[in-house]
């Protein structure tokens, strides 16, 4: 699959639980995004990485922590999660954040149940 | 803080008609606005944008109008088909996001055969 790539697509989790969610684009874009998308919300911005660096820290809950050890990948390291944080965790990339106006392309997703 | 609503939540058109999602921002200076649909159990992608320095711009059976003094922006899809039924999500690039996208809560647009 090309463009952005998310693994894994489905995640059923304890809330005793630590796990990741892997995000990476393959265009050569330079910023990368978190979004949380929940029934009946807008998507909401979680976090933004531009040139590897976190730019965005949207009031996220410390029981998500993101990581960006290059350019090309992303990650959301995820720990004594709630029932709440059920959703659609997206990725995005894009180029030119700054000049603003660019195209997100979006990932599929990894659909997150907290049990 | 910078706001979008969108409106209608749920739409519902025979095949052939066309549709109409309105889109309204808080922020004069965005500059940027595009549209994103998402199929069911699919990522969100884009369908059509519009800058700040234009007034509408079409593409085949979509087209955006943008009204810079009303603060709103619309999406028009003509001659619906089936395979438009998806929900669609508008957003805005306000200046001082830095490069952050503003989404709208969605509209779900079913299309009748």
């Amino acid at each position: 699959e090309t463009g952005v790539t998310q693994t894994p697509r489905h995640l059923v989790m304890g809330m005793t639980n630590k796990k990741s969610l892997k995000c990476e684009q393959h265009l050569g874009h330079n910023a990368m995004y978190w979004y949380k998308q929940s029934a009946k919300k807008p998507l909401e911005l979680m976090f933004v990485y531009s040139l590897e660096e976190r730019v965005e820290n949207n009031s996220v809950p410390s029981r998500f922590s993101p990581e960006c050890p290059n350019s090309s990948h992303l990650f959301l390291h995820l720990h004594t999660l709630q029932p709440e944080d059920s959703a659609l965790y997206l990725c995005a990339s894009s180029q030119e954040r700054l000049a603003g106006g660019y195209e997100q392309y979006f990932g599929p997703g990894t659909r997150l149940t907290v049990t | 803080g910078e706001n979008v609503e969108q409106h209608p939540s749920t739409l519902s058109v025979q095949e052939g008609d066309s549709a109409v999602i309105k889109c309204t921002y808080s922020d004069s200076a965005s500059n940027y606005f595009p549209w994103y649909k998402q199929e069911l159990g699919k990522r969100p992608q884009l369908i059509i944008d519009i800058r700040s320095n234009v007034g509408e711009k079409k593409d085949q059976r979509i087209a955006v109008t943008l009204n810079k003094t009303a603060k709103h922006f619309s999406l028009h899809i003509t001659e619906t088909q089936p395979e438009d039924s998806a929900v669609y999500f508008c957003a805005a690039l306000p200046i001082r996001s830095q490069g952050n996208l503003i989404f709208g809560k969605g509209t779900k647009l079913s299309v009748k055969p």
